[in-house]
Formats: C-alpha cells, structure tokens, sequence
C-alpha cells in the first residue's frame, strides 16, 4: 500500500456544486496532515492544516478520521477560481509525504 | 514577511556548466527543504536542513550539492546536470522540522537541461 493515495481524477464540477476529496495513508503514526493547493506552473501553497476535531475556513472543510486512515476536503459552492489541484500531505517521524494530487476543474 | 523567495525563476545550461540556485527566508524558520517535481507528479524531497545542518539526503545525485550558508538562505549548487534534471526546483521553510512543519514554498526556479 501506498504511503499517501489520492484520486488522481480529474473531476469536473459546475460552478456552485459541492465536491469532496479523501485521501487514505498508510502510516499510523503520522501525526500533521494538511491540504495544499497548486496551480499549473506554480508552487503548493498550504489551503488548511487538519486537525482531529475537523476544521472549517469559509467553503472548505477538512476532516481527519484516524480510525480509518483517510482525510477529506469538502469545498462548497465551488468557484472558477478553485480549479487547481490538491495535494494531501502527510507527516509523522518523517518529513511531509506528498500523494500525487487530485486535479479539480471547475466549469461555468 | 511570510515570503521564500527563489532566484532565477528560469534558467536554461549546457551539461557542462555550473550554476546555483539561490532560496531565501526572513521567517525566522530553523528548517529548510530543496524539492524536485516534474510535471504533474508530486514535489520529491532531495535535502532537509535543519538549524543549518543537512539533516537528510535523500540518495541525491552528487551533481547536486546543497549549502546552507546561514539560517535565512540555502543554496543548491549544479554541475554537469543531465537532461532528465530539468525540473521545477522548489525550495521550502518551515518552523522546525518534524514538529511545526507546515511548510511554506517558494515560487521555484524552472529548470532546462540542454
């Protein structure tokens, strides 16, 4: 199993839709997770650390399920300008652990 | 200030030259992180200093040699480079390492390898 497993996608969303993501990982001792963002040709900035209790800013949501191994990104009312891809990244004993991205596309 | 800066944003060199790249930060941040991605795959780490020690290297070619000159800039240093090299070339600062690691990246310097 892999370290950090994403759904690649890519999923195509009307504006205004809700979409959600997971991400499973394999280390149970990982310890901070985040999500990151990334637009074609330019640098991950962080959009949200997760955090046990789960976590909200604006129209993202992010959960963390420990017992399953897995976080979610929720955003709603998606906008054009959401169109980017997420990145899940994990860290424990080690430094981040990046999975491969899911790519979102959001369509007028 | 809450910026990494990288310089060049694109450089283009023969196998033959050599070049450095250049990262800095003003965040007081005691840890910093040179990445390699190619297109649409995921940053893959190559070094970790922490409080200006390399602390990890993960099996990089020895074409690529890091330096950390002090707390605020860390260079990457490249000679006789493959093609396959060209990359983005990312740099990253966090608090700590291992603990308070939200890392904060720079915008990178695109890589051609000619």
């Amino acid at each position: 199993r892999k370290e950090v497993e994403q759904d690649p996608g890519p999923f195509n969303v009307p504006e205004g839709a809700t979409v959600a993501f997971n991400c499973t990982y394999s280390n149970s001792a990982s310890q901070s997770f985040f999500w990151y963002r990334q637009d074609c040709r330019k640098e991950p900035k962080l959009l949200m650390s997760v955090y046990s209790s789960g976590n909200e800013d604006g129209r993202f949501t992010a959960q963390l399920n420990r017992a399953s191994q897995y976080i979610s990104l929720l955003i709603r009312d998606s906008k054009l300008s959401d169109s980017a891809t997420y990145l899940c990244v994990i860290s424990g004993n080690t430094p981040l652990v990046f999975g491969k991205g899911t790519r979102l596309s959001v369509i007028a | 200030d809450t910026e990494v800066t990288q310089t060049p944003k694109h450089l283009v060199m023969g196998m033959t030259n050599k070049k450095s790249l250049k990262c800095e930060q003003h965040m007081g941040h005691r840890a910093m992180y040179w990445y390699k991605q190619k297109a649409k795959k995921p940053p893959e780490l190559m070094f970790v200093y922490s409080y200006e020690k390399l602390s990890i290297n993960e099996s990089v070619p020895s074409r690529f040699s890091p330096e950390c000159p002090n707390s605020s800039l860390l260079n990457l240093h490249l000679h006789a480079l493959q093609p396959e090299d060209s990359a983005l070339y990312l740099c990253a600062s966090s608090q700590g390492f291992l603990q308070d690691n939200e890392q904060f990246f720079g915008p990178g310097t695109r890589l051609t390898v000619l």
